[in-house]
C-alpha cells in the first residue's frame, strides 16, 4: 500500500538553529500537507501546498516557516529560528484531490517527524 | 472558527464490548468529516470518511453516523479487540481541503484482554 515517508523520525535541536523536515508523498498525490501535534494537544493545520505554491496557511505557519518541493518527490518543511514551543510531531499528509463537495479528501499522513528543542 | 469536541476523552472497555465515541463541532458547514486512528507514536490512519450529504459509513467493524444539522458525529465499534487499543481522533473540513482538517482532541481507547 503506497505509504508518505517522513524524515528524520526524531530530530533533537538547539534552540535558535534552523531544522528541516523531510517527506515523499504519494506519487500520484497533488496536494501536500503539514500538520503539527504538540504533545497532549490537538492535531494542528499548518499549511497545503498544490501546483508548487501555498494554497492555504494557518496563522501558526508564520515567517519562520517555509515549505519547498525541491524536486519531484521531497516536499519540505523548514523551522528557521527553533523556539522551545516548536518542539512537537510534525505531520506530512497528501492526497490525490481536494474535498469540497464533489469528491472525497482522504488524506494519507506519514508516521510524523517528533522535534525536540532543547 | 470550527471546533470539535471528542467525548469521553479516554474510555477502557473489556473485550467483546460494543463501543460508541462522540464527536461535535459547532459550525455545521462542513464537507465531510474524517474518524482517524492514531497509535502510539505512530501517523494518522484514515478509518472512515463521511461526506457531508452522506449519514453513515460503514468499514468492517466499524461505523459511523453523521447528523450535520446537530453538529454530531459517532463512531460505532462492534466486537470490540485488544487491538482496536489506540486515540481515535474526528477531524473536519470546513473549507474544501485546501485550509486543513479540523481535529478533536481524540479519545484514547483500551480494550482490556
Amino acid at each position: 500500500e503506497p505509504e508518505v515517508t517522513q524524515t528524520p523520525s526524531h530530530q533533537v535541536t538547539q534552540m535558535g538553529q534552523e531544522v528541516i523536515l523531510r517527506c515523499v508523498p504519494i506519487s500520484n498525490h497533488l496536494y501536500f500537507y503539514w500538520y503539527r501535534q504538540i504533545l497532549g494537544q490537538k492535531v494542528e493545520f499548518l499549511v497545503s501546498f498544490y501546483n508548487n505554491e501555498i494554497s492555504e496557511k494557518s496563522e501558526i505557519f508564520d515567517d519562520q516557516f517555509s515549505v519547498e518541493r525541491p524536486d519531484g518527490s521531497n516536499f519540505t518543511l523548514k523551522i528557521r529560528s527553533t523556539k522551545l514551543e516548536d518542539s512537537a510531531m510534525y505531520f506530512c499528509a497528501s492526497s490525490e484531490a481536494l474535498g469540497g463537495l464533489s469528491g472525497a479528501n482522504v488524506l494519507t499522513f506519514g508516521a510524523g517527524s517528533r522535534l525536540t528543542v532543547l | 472558527k470550527q471546533e470539535v469536541t471528542q467525548i469521553p476523552a479516554a474510555l477502557s472497555v473489556p473485550e467483546g464490548e460494543n463501543l460508541v465515541l462522540n464527536c461535535s463541532f459547532t459550525d455545521s458547514a462542513i464537507y465531510n468529516l474524517q474518524w482517524f486512528r492514531q497509535d502510539p507514536g505512530k501517523g494518522l490512519t484514515s478509518l472512515l470518511l463521511i461526506q457531508s450529504s452522506q449519514r453513515e459509513q460503514t468499514s468492517g467493524r466499524l461505523n459511523a453516523s453523521l447528523d450535520k444539522s446537530s453538529g454530531r458525529s459517532t463512531l460505532y465499534i462492534a466486537a470490540s479487540q485488544p487491538g482496536d487499543s489506540a486515540t481515535y481522533l474526528c477531524a473536519v473540513d470546513s473549507g474544501g481541503g485546501a485550509d486543513g482538517l479540523t481535529f478533536g482532541k481524540g479519545t484514547h481507547l483500551i480494550i482490556q484482554p
